[in-house]
């Protein structure tokens, strides 16, 4: 099983829907989670970063983390043609030294207007 | 608002020549990474840097690797003699105490 799977899509929607992206994981040593959005041939911006399980929201963005399930989301409100680049979920074990990410292999969305 | 800054944004060169990848990471932010991304695959780990020394590394980052911070404000990657299957994005990071990884824009190797 791969430590980090996500379903690199594509995913098409209309502009104003509303998006679901997931993510899910084996390791359980997994303890910080992140969202990234990464255009085309630049490098990944970061859009959410959380820590314990539970929702975390930001504008049109709310990152969702289950670590029973080994589960975490990212929903985009009212999605809009600008939205449209791959996302990237990424994960880390710990802090101290090194926070070493694993990445999904990442979903590209496409908004329509 | 400060960003990780990555020159050149692409470089070309012949299999067998060493290449120096350049960063300038956001200034107050200690710890510092180098990763990669092949052509329609996950972004990887390649190495992470703290305290002037390697924290870890991965399998990728074998001895024909080495990173540096020369400066104060400086972080390379040098690829000492580089293969085909080193052809990639590569993208410097820093991350603060929190654990927030910010990344550049990448350098694209070509290698021919």
């Amino acid at each position: 099983q791969k430590e980090v799977e996500q379903d690199p899509g594509p995913l098409s929607v209309p502009e104003g829907a509303i998006v679901s992206l997931n993510c899910t994981y084996s390791n359980s040593a997994f303890q910080y989670f992140m969202w990234y959005r990464q255009y085309s041939r630049k490098g990944p911006e970061l859009l959410m970063y959380t820590y314990s399980s539970g929702n975390k929201e930001d504008g049109r963005f709310t990152a969702q983390v289950d670590k029973s399930s080994k589960y975490i989301s990212l929903f985009i409100r009212d999605s809009q043609p600008s939205d449209s680049a791959t996302y990237l979920c990424a994960m880390s074990r710990s802090g101290g030294s090194n926070y070493k990410l694993t990445f999904g292999k990442g979903t590209l969305l496409t908004v329509n207007p | 608002e400060p960003e990780v800054t990555q020159t050149p944004s692409h470089q070309v060169t012949q299999m067998g020549q060493e290449v120096i990848l350049r960063c300038v990471p956001i200034s107050n932010h200690l710890y510092f990474y180098w990763y990669r991304q092949i052509l329609g695959q996950k972004v990887e780990f390649l190495v992470s840097f703290y305290n002037n020394e390697i924290s870890e590394k991965s399998e990728i980052f074998d001895d024909q690797f080495s990173v540096e911070r020369p400066d104060g404000s400086n972080f390379t990657l040098k690829i000492r003699s580089t293969k085909l299957e080193d052809s990639a994005m590569y993208f410097c990071a820093s991350s603060d105490r929190l654990g927030q990884l910010f990344f550049g824009s990448g350098t694209q190797l070509s290698v021919l």
